[in-house]
């Protein structure tokens, strides 16, 4: 099966900071969803990621697919006390449904 | 605009008891829907999907089962809970198979 693996599995910045988070797969992915979760909540959908090299952009969180399609990586800017939450990645498994990495814990300090 | 509801928020219950988790979207015709579950330290589990009505493919044999009684609907039961049980599960919903899926609030299930 697929396996995703984020890193870094948690993160402490300071309000304001730059953060990146990656996510990698042992095989190449056709389909990289960003997802941002806050404790006890549902998931948030944030980006599709499909083609290699493809990045997107929405408000300060920036999304990129490398060209072998088996890293991508989450970057936010700037970042504030909103952005705090969990990160997940997922990718398409077996055409069906989604395969989901652990999560980055993300906590913006002021 | 669509929006997936799931009910009850919060449940405690003791082992051996029956659990029924209900689902339900609204402002989408046929959609695809999923039961995740989410414990500690583990990440997203599937548990099952439907592609209709009727449909239900089970990803990892459990305590648990699935049914979908309508277009719209989707259930999480069991017959006896065990103390594994516990955990956050996440209903989801997709248009296309293995497309982005949108997820509901959560319960949050508790087994004594």
């Amino acid at each position: 099966s697929q396996e995703l693996e984020q890193s870094p599995q948690s993160l402490i910045v300071q309000e304001g900071k730059n953060l990146t988070i990656n996510c990698t797969s042992s095989k190449t992915l056709y389909g990289l969803y960003w997802y941002k979760q806050k404790y006890g909540e549902g998931l948030i959908f944030l980006m599709m990621l499909q083609k290699g090299g493809e990045e997107k952009s929405h408000e300060k969180i920036t999304a990129k697919l490398d060209e072998k399609k088996q890293q991508s990586s989450l970057h936010i800017t700037a970042s504030q006390p909103s952005h705090a939450g969990i990160y997940l990645c997922g990718a398409d498994i077996d055409g069906y449904a989604l395969n989901f990495g652990k999560g980055t814990s993300l906590l913006v300090t002021p | 605009s669509q929006t997936i509801h799931q009910w009850p928020a919060t449940l405690v219950q003791p082992v051996g008891s029956p659990l029924s988790l209900e689902c339900t979207v609204e402002g989408t015709s046929n959609p695809n829907l999923y039961w995740y579950r989410q414990a500690a330290g583990r990440g997203l589990q599937l548990l099952f999907y439907s592609v209709g009505i009727g449909q239900i493919s089970s990803e990892v044999p459990q305590n648990l089962s699935a049914s979908r009684p309508q277009d719209r609907q989707f259930i999480l039961s069991s017959k006896k809970l065990l103390l594994s049980d516990s955990g956050f599960y996440l209903c989801a919903w997709s248009v296309l198979l293995g497309s982005e899926q949108y997820f509901g609030p959560g319960t949050r299930l508790t087994v004594t």
